[in-house]
């Protein structure tokens, strides 16, 4: 079946450091690639998405890239802050976004230390 | 605007027994999803509904089942509860636009089966 396999399982920072997440999916009908950060005891919370017409998505600290033909996608988090440190979860759409169904990799546990 | 609202937050219960949980998706989106996150894992797709009708369902036995309402809100019906139902049961929110889908999470109702 179709999954998502997300690396490192844990990364830890200096502070003001980047921090880089990478997935690869199996499904090459995916075209929606959300990036989640999960806080202790809450759920998850979109950071940013790219659809699979477009290589990069930046929104301020934050980017993302995704190269289709090697079914790789990546986070990328510049001048990390402590208030940074939480769960990472990648996820590729089964299929189309359409579906509403989200397949997600196992998580990265980041810490940035002050 | 309030974003993805599910009830109850915490709740315990007996193996063998039965429990709902709601959730309020995003006002004008029409289509709810529910995912499972067993504690250190990436959340697991459930069901899917949009416009009342179920769109998709994942690998779970038939004691799970859903339904969604006219307001677009829905429950979350599990019976004959196991030890292993113990999780985080989250709801998803999407609404189609031209882009694509763009799916954000509730805060989960945490689950307990002692």
């Amino acid at each position: 079946g179709e999954n998502v396999e997300q690396h490192p399982s844990t990364l830890s920072v200096q502070e003001g450091d980047s921090a880089v997440i990478k997935c690869t999916y199996s499904d090459s009908a995916s075209n929606y690639f959300p990036w989640y950060k999960q806080e202790l005891g809450k759920g998850p919370q979109l950071i940013i998405d790219i659809r699979s017409n477009v290589g990069e998505k930046k929104d301020q600290r934050i980017a993302v890239t995704l190269n289709k033909t090697a079914k790789h996608f990546s986070l990328h988090i510049t001048e990390t802050q402590p208030e940074d440190s939480a769960v990472y979860f990648c996820a590729a759409s089964q299929g189309s976004s359409n579906t509403g169904k989200l397949i997600f990799g196992q998580g990265t546990t980041l810490q940035v230390k002050p | 605007d309030a974003g993805v609202t599910q009830s109850p937050t915490h709740l315990i219960k007996t193996r063998g027994q039965q429990v709902t949980l709601r959730c309020s998706p995003i006002s004008g989106h029409k289509s709810v999803s529910w995912y499972q996150q067993v504690l250190g894992q990436g959340p697991q797709f459930i069901f899917q509904y949009y416009e009342k009708e179920e769109r998709g369902r994942g690998n779970f036995p038939d004691r799970f089942s859903a339904r969604q309402f006219p307001n677009y809100s829905s429950e979350l019906n599990v019976n004959a509860l196991l030890l292993g139902d113990s999780a985080l049961y989250l709801c998803a929110s999407s609404s189609l636009t031209s882009s694509g889908n763009t799916i954000y999470f509730g805060e989960g109702s945490w689950l307990t089966v002692v």
